[in-house]
């Protein structure tokens, strides 16, 4: 069946330094590839989409990678900052309509 | 991005009552929504497409006769959660397609409590 994992439910780090964030899946080809962010008792805010075809792509101090083979997503926060403290999902595509199916998210602490 | 809004924020109510929830879509006409349902340090697991002007698609394992949508209008979509549990308590979130886009947006979300 298919299946998406997010490897640390939890990640604790340094303000200023780079968070990395993993999802892998199985099963599954997804066309493209969503990151939100979600704060606690919030809908989850959109932050990158990435597609099957597309390597990386980055927005202002986020980047994202996408690979095929391993079938994994990596998500990087570099310089990070408290205010970047939330849970982070990863989603993928299933579906005509676009439906997501999301993982359980990593827990991310930043600490001043 | 598209900006959705959802009504009631939270809504608390006693077991066997139905509960109303509204989505709507503030800045385009949305031909699809998407119901989520959240418990506490789970993932979201959608429950429904909301297709407007037609039955909504629900997914396996969610009883249709339970959870009643209705997509009326291509601003508003409608959850009704019918004959509440305490085990239906949850976080419950709609989203929308941006026109044009992949990108999935999501409203606030509505926290119920069934007593």
């Amino acid at each position: 069946s298919q299946k998406i994992e997010q490897n640390s439910e939890a990640l604790n780090i340094q303000e200023g330094k780079t968070a990395t964030l993993t999802c892998n899946y199985t099963n599954y080809s997804p066309a493209y590839l969503q990151w939100y962010r979600q704060d606690p008792g919030r809908g989850p805010v959109f932050l990158l989409l990435i597609r099957e075809n597309e390597k990386e792509k980055r927005k202002e101090r986020l980047k994202v990678t996408f690979d095929t083979t391993l079938k994994q997503s990596l998500f990087h926060i570099t310089a990070s900052q408290p205010a970047d403290s939330a849970t982070y999902l990863c989603a993928l595509v299933h579906g005509s309509q676009g439906n997501l199916i999301f993982g359980k998210g990593t827990k991310l602490s930043v600490k001043p | 991005g598209a900006v959705v809004s959802q009504h009631p924020s939270w809504v608390i109510c006693k077991s066997g009552t139905s509960v109303k929830i509204e989505c709507r879509s503030l800045d385009f006409q949305a031909t699809t929504m998407f119901w989520y349902r959240q418990f506490p340090k789970q993932s979201l697991m959608l429950m429904a497409t909301s297709n407007e002007g037609s039955k909504a698609t629900y997914e396996q394992g969610v009883e249709k006769d339970k959870f009643l949508i209705n997509h009326a209008s291509l601003t508003l979509s409608t959850l009704t959660v019918t004959s509440a549990h305490p085990e239906d308590s949850s976080f419950y979130i709609c989203s929308e397609i941006a026109g044009g886009t992949d990108t999935q947006y999501f409203g606030p979300g509505t926290r119920l409590t069934v007593l």
